[in-house]
């Protein structure tokens, strides 16, 4: 099982960032995904999930209605498309596999995301 | 309350015990599952599903449950045991995930 993430960078506050996270190494098609953040010295946030076919996404309620979680199963990969950030986006996002709809068995490294001016 | 409660710091000398706990009212309902995480690196699931570990995690990781306290111990800790410990459990929606603060395990 391999998680790699990509797409990270600086924004200025209001900008908007596209994260993607490549799948292998299972069938993707078959589990929740879901994206975690830390911001830099602080603890683990859950960001966002998303059911196998995309039906259901859920979503912290700090980042409804700015980011969108999505994901494209012909290409095993996870998006994040993360819209009117602020400063308090700042963190490294994670993509993770979702096991039994209880615990993230597989992570990827991370991908930092700064908001800043 | 969907909020999940660690103590910020313990530390234990080596090759001794540690236990790290976890207090939510959500704990009643759902199982909590551990992750370590050493500095610069990505988390790493060390207990899931109250007691279970995945295939290369020590046998000294043990997890516990009781009422709205979930607990991680360290039976005979190393010095690669030093690392942030975090519990993580659905939240009251059931639809939503929440961690809590996190626990930094120093090793004397």
């Amino acid at each position: 099982v391999q998680l790699v993430e990509s797409g990270g960078g600086l924004v200025q506050p209001g900008g908007s960032v596209r994260l993607s996270c490549a799948a292998s190494g299972f069938t993707f098609s078959t589990y929740w995904m879901t994206w975690v953040r830390q911001a830099p010295g602080k603890g683990l946030e859950w960001v966002a999930n998303i059911k196998q076919d995309g039906s259901e996404k859920y979503y912290v309620d700090s980042v409804k209605g700015r980011f969108t979680i999505s994901r494209d199963n012909a290409g095993n990969s996870l998006f994040l498309q993360m819209n009117n950030l602020r400063l308090d986006d700042t963190a490294v996002y994670y993509c993770a596999r979702e096991w039994a709809a209880s615990y993230f068995d597989y992570w990827g490294r991370g991908t930092l995301v700064t908001v800043s001016s | 309350s969907s909020e999940l409660t660690q103590d910020p710091a313990v530390s234990v000398s080596l090759g001794q015990t540690v236990r790290i706990t976890c207090q939510g009212d959500i704990l009643r309902n759902f199982y909590a599952s551990w992750f370590q995480q050493k500095t610069g690196q990505a988390p790493l699931l060390v207990i899931f599903v109250k007691d279970n570990r995945p295939s290369g995690i020590p046998g000294r990781f043990s997890g516990s449950n009781s009422g709205d306290t979930a607990s991680l111990t360290i039976t005979g800790a190393q010095a690669e045991d030093e690392a942030d410990y975090y519990c993580c459990s659905r939240d009251s929606s059931g639809n939503h995930y929440v961690f809590g603060s996190g626990t930094k395990v120093t090793v004397l």
